[in-house]
């Protein structure tokens, strides 16, 4: 069964460092999502990423992130400097569709800034 | 917002009872998925039930939506151990293009 796969799955960072999540959707999958999760809160959207541009964001995705398709399979999310807040669960996910109809998530990749 | 919300926030049973739970929201939706999340892991996408449909199974699931009372509620029959879990719904607008909005979801524990 096609899966979307994250890497690293766990990361530990200094505060103010620079952190890559990398994440391979599903190869049919035109649209493609972050998502983070902090410890015991909801899951949050951050972006949302179709045709090489990103197509949504929240408000929690300020200049501090960037996100990527620098070739045709990987898909990341950038953090400039990280903070202590942004110590999360992030999750990959992608679709065939832009209404969400059955969202593939990754594993996640907790990250943790210290 | 549209923000799911599930209720109990946590249920613990006997593995063979049934489990419900229940998901209100707030605005026009599309479709409503709930997910299910192991400790520490990935979301599982379990089913989806779009707003013209009431009822919908998949194996031990049962879902339901109300959108007059904007309210759904997922049942598992049969519960077993390996259900424990942590169950999100979420939902999309009726425009079908925004982001799935979580919950904050139902702990549920099954014991043997």
């Amino acid at each position: 069964e096609p899966e979307v796969t994250q890497t690293p799955s766990h990361q530990v960072t200094q505060m103010g460092q620079e952190v890559i999540l990398r994440c391979v959707p599903i190869s049919n999958h035109l649209y493609f999502y972050w998502y983070r999760q902090i410890l015991g809160q909801k899951v949050e959207f951050l972006v949302s990423f179709y045709n090489n541009e990103i197509s949504e964001k929240s408000e929690i995705f300020d200049d501090q992130f960037s996100v990527e398709r620098p070739d045709g399979s990987n898909f990341t999310l950038k953090i400039r400097s990280t903070k202590l807040e942004d110590s999360a669960m992030y999750f990959c996910a992608s679709s065939e569709r832009p209404d969400y109809t059955e969202a593939f998530f990754g594993q996640g990749t907790r990250l943790t800034v210290v | 917002s549209q923000q799911g919300e599930e209720d109990p926030q946590a249920l613990s049973i006997q593995e063979g009872e049934n489990a419900t739970m229940n998901c209100s929201y707030k605005t026009s939706i599309n479709n409503l998925q709930w997910y299910r999340q192991n400790s520490g892991r990935g979301l599982v996408h379990l089913i989806l039930i779009r707003s013209n449909e009431r009822e919908k199974h998949s194996g031990r699931l049962r879902v339901t939506l109300d959108t007059s009372k904007k309210s759904s509620s997922l049942l598992i029959t049969a519960s077993r151990a390996a259900d424990t879990a942590s169950y999100f719904c979420a939902t999309v607008s009726f425009s079908g293009n925004t982001p799935l909005v979580f919950g904050k979801g139902t702990r549920l524990s099954v014991i043997a």
